[in-house]
């Protein structure tokens, strides 16, 4: 168990409107990312987090923005939902409690994401 | 631009029949190649980490190998709860995060 909780788990959201997941670690872990994951594509980027208010964008961030104001939260934000965005999106953490760089990434259980 | 190609894309086993599971792939000076287990419903779970070709190490019924352009994923005597899907992943020089392979999902059957 890395400590990550994701919430929620499950959501139905209609298309335009904003949506925003969390994910809460409890270990003091340096980096942070957002993966989403679709059939036919596997595991893709979204935004990481190297540090409190350091963010930079992955493969697949157009339609995401991403906030980190404190250590332990990553949240990801769908400021217009779209059916694309239809998904499963994990968030996952790296880099030792003390600020090195741990080589492992550690995933959370996802949040499920439905656009109607 | 780091990239993983999985095969194959499914395999079906019965119990005790070994096989391996292949990842491919070309990367920018490898930082490390990953392999992880997902099961339906969650997250992947980090079964090993290999930095170097010819570096080999061992879980139970698995044994994962790496050499300078695919890692090998052996699964020796299955049980039917070795099926799940198998994902590989690869950090190279451009940054921190992981580029993941489409995955192999194994299927043992008793």
């Amino acid at each position: 168990d890395a400590g990550i909780t994701q919430s929620p788990r499950h959501k139905v959201t209609e298309t335009g409107t904003p949506v925003t997941l969390r994910c809460h670690q409890t270990e003091n872990h340096r980096y942070m990312y957002w993966y989403r994951q679709d059939p036919g594509h596997g595991l893709r980027l979204i935004h990481y987090s190297y540090g409190v208010k350091d963010t930079d964008k992955g493969e697949v961030s157009d339609g995401y923005s991403v906030s980190r104001s404190k250590t332990e939260d990553f949240l990801l934000t769908l400021e217009s939902a779209t059916s694309s965005q239809t998904s499963v999106y994990f968030c996952a953490i790296s880099g030792s409690p003390a600020g090195g760089d741990g080589n492992t990434i550690y995933f959370g259980e996802g949040s499920w994401l439905t656009v109607v | 631009e780091d990239q993983v190609t999985q095969s194959p894309e499914a395999l079906r086993l019965q119990e005790g029949e070994s096989s391996s599971l292949n990842c491919s792939y070309t990367v920018s000076g490898l930082r490390g190649l990953f392999w992880y287990r997902q099961d339906p419903g969650k997250g992947p779970e980090f079964l090993f980490t290999l930095y170097s070709a010819g570096e080999e190490k061992e879980k139970e019924r698995l044994k994962a190998t790496l050499t300078k352009k695919e890692s090998f994923l052996h699964i020796t005597a299955p049980k039917p709860e070795d099926s799940a899907t198998y994902l590989c992943a690869v950090r190279g020089n451009a940054g921190n995060m992981l580029t993941f392979g489409g995955g192999t999902r194994l299927m043992v059957k008793p």
